[in-house]
């Protein structure tokens, strides 16, 4: 089964600054990578997700993600960050009915 | 599209009632649904996947007595929790799956506090 590792549970960045949190997946085949952002008490909101082709992906808010097979990582990245952006993150790997979750990485944002 | 809604988003019971958490698919059918549970500061655990029709398959550990899940069509998916006690206070959250999508698109959560 498939499984996915956040090594970093907590990161504290200043506002402005860049940001990549890393996600480690174990998977059998071609996986299909998610990123999740959620606030709290909220639901989860997909930021990006990796299916095929290109491995750098856009998403939404400035985020990307890069799928680097040989290291069986897909780290998202942000140039700068922004106070708005302070949320729990979670990298999620998926197989046809099967979606596991990383323990996910609370992101602080200093002023 | 792909919109899925939970309902209600919040709810407390007593101790020994049981409690019912509505799933719906708003503009697409959903041929899987899924229910989470998320405790505080804490990841996603899979509970059960539904099939519109079928008994649902639940995960390990997951007590399927207490969890009852029904999924009567293929927009609507219920998580009933019977005999309610406060352990089961918690964010439970569904997704449902579009035809053969591999991506799962998530409701916005129910919050179950149990006095």
């Amino acid at each position: 089964a498939q499984s996915v590792t956040q090594p970093d549970i907590h990161i504290t960045v200043s506002e402005g600054a860049s940001l990549e949190l890393r996600c480690n997946y174990s998977y059998g085949a071609t996986p299909y990578l998610f990123w999740y952002v959620q606030s709290p008490g909220q639901g989860l909101q997909l930021l990006l997700k990796y299916f095929s082709g290109d491995t750098l992906v856009q998403g939404i808010k400035g985020f990307e993600a890069e799928f680097k097979r040989s290291q069986s990582s897909f780290n998202l990245r942000k140039p700068s960050v922004h106070w708005s952006d302070a949320a729990e993150y979670f990298c999620a790997v998926a197989a046809y009915n099967d979606m596991r979750f990383g323990a996910g990485t609370r992101l602080t944002v200093k002023p | 599209g792909a919109v899925v809604s939970q309902h209600p988003s919040w709810v407390i019971c007593k101790s020994g009632t049981s409690v019912k958490i509505e799933c719906r698919s708003l503009d697409f059918q959903a041929t899987t649904m899924f229910w989470y549970r998320q405790f505080p500061k804490q990841s996603l655990m899979l509970m059960a996947t539904s099939n519109e029709g079928s008994k649902a398959t639940y995960e390990q550990g997951v007590e399927k007595d207490k969890f009852l899940i029904n999924h009567a069509s293929l927009t609507l998916s219920t998580l009933t929790v019977t005999s309610a006690h406060p352990e089961d206070s918690s964010f439970y959250i569904c997704s449902a799956r579009r035809g053969q999508d591999v991506e799962q698109y998530f409701g916005p959560g129910t919050r179950l506090t149990v006095t």
